[in-house]
């Protein structure tokens, strides 16, 4: 079935660090990919649409020049959250849809982002 | 903008029972997928749905596309103590949301032996 690898699973840093988060479609390419956030016993709340070979779309309310998305590949989109503060902890979820068809998302196993 | 209405907020059941939850929407979606998340992990996808009124099953999972395509439930058979977990309906629309999820708040089951 189709994979989606997230890295790295757990992040601990100090304050004004930036973090870079990958998801990687392992078996299948995307030409979208999807970023999430999600608090504790909270639903999932999409950021960022992630546009391979263009700019991303973000959600409202969600800054863009904090949350820096990269896809540079079919297979691959980064997420950097840049000075992070503690308020930015959370866990952060990559999905991507296989580029062939209609095809449901699929999601990375999460990145648990603490800041100090 | 569009909003998954869920419920149960959680559930509490003894292993064998049989589960049921629902989503609801004030408009229209063209796709329902099921998803169920344990903690520490992204969500697993359980069953998509296409087509209103649609019935699918996945092993103990059977879940269904309501006909005005503003519905859908999860039912579980004869739950084990694995079934625990938050499950959460996501539902795609047209227009300018084309491709992108909209989550419902989930329910957090919990099954005793």
């Amino acid at each position: 079935g189709a994979v989606v690898s997230q890295h790295p699973s757990r992040v601990i840093c100090k304050s004004g660090t930036s973090v870079k988060i990958e998801c990687r479609s392992l078996d299948f390419q995307a030409t979208t990919m999807f970023w999430y956030r999600q608090f504790p016993k909270q639903s999932l709340m999409l950021m960022a649409t992630s546009n391979e070979g263009s700019k991303a779309t973000y959600e409202q309310g969600v800054e863009k020049d904090k949350f820096l998305i990269n896809h540079a590949s079919l297979t691959l989109s980064t997420l950097t959250v840049t000075s992070a503060h503690p308020e930015d902890s959370s866990f952060y979820i990559c999905s991507a849809r296989d580029s062939r068809g209609a095809q449901p998302q699929h999601f990375g196993d999460g990145t648990r982002l603490s800041i100090l | 903008g569009q909003q998954l209405n869920q419920s149960p907020q959680s559930m509490f059941i003894q292993e064998g029972e049989d589960v049921s939850m629902n989503c609801t929407s004030s408009s229209i979606f063209n796709t329902w997928l099921w998803y169920k998340q344990d903690p520490g992990e992204g969500p697993v996808l359980l069953i998509a749905l296409y087509k209103a009124g649609e019935l699918t099953s996945n092993g103990r999972l059977t879940a269904q596309f309501g006909i005005t395509r503003k519905d859908s439930f999860l039912n579980i058979s004869a739950s084990i103590p694995s079934d625990v977990g938050i499950y959460f309906c996501a539902g795609t629309a047209g227009g300018t949301s084309y491709g992108k999820l909209t989550f419902g708040q989930g329910t957090i089951l919990t099954v005793h032996p």
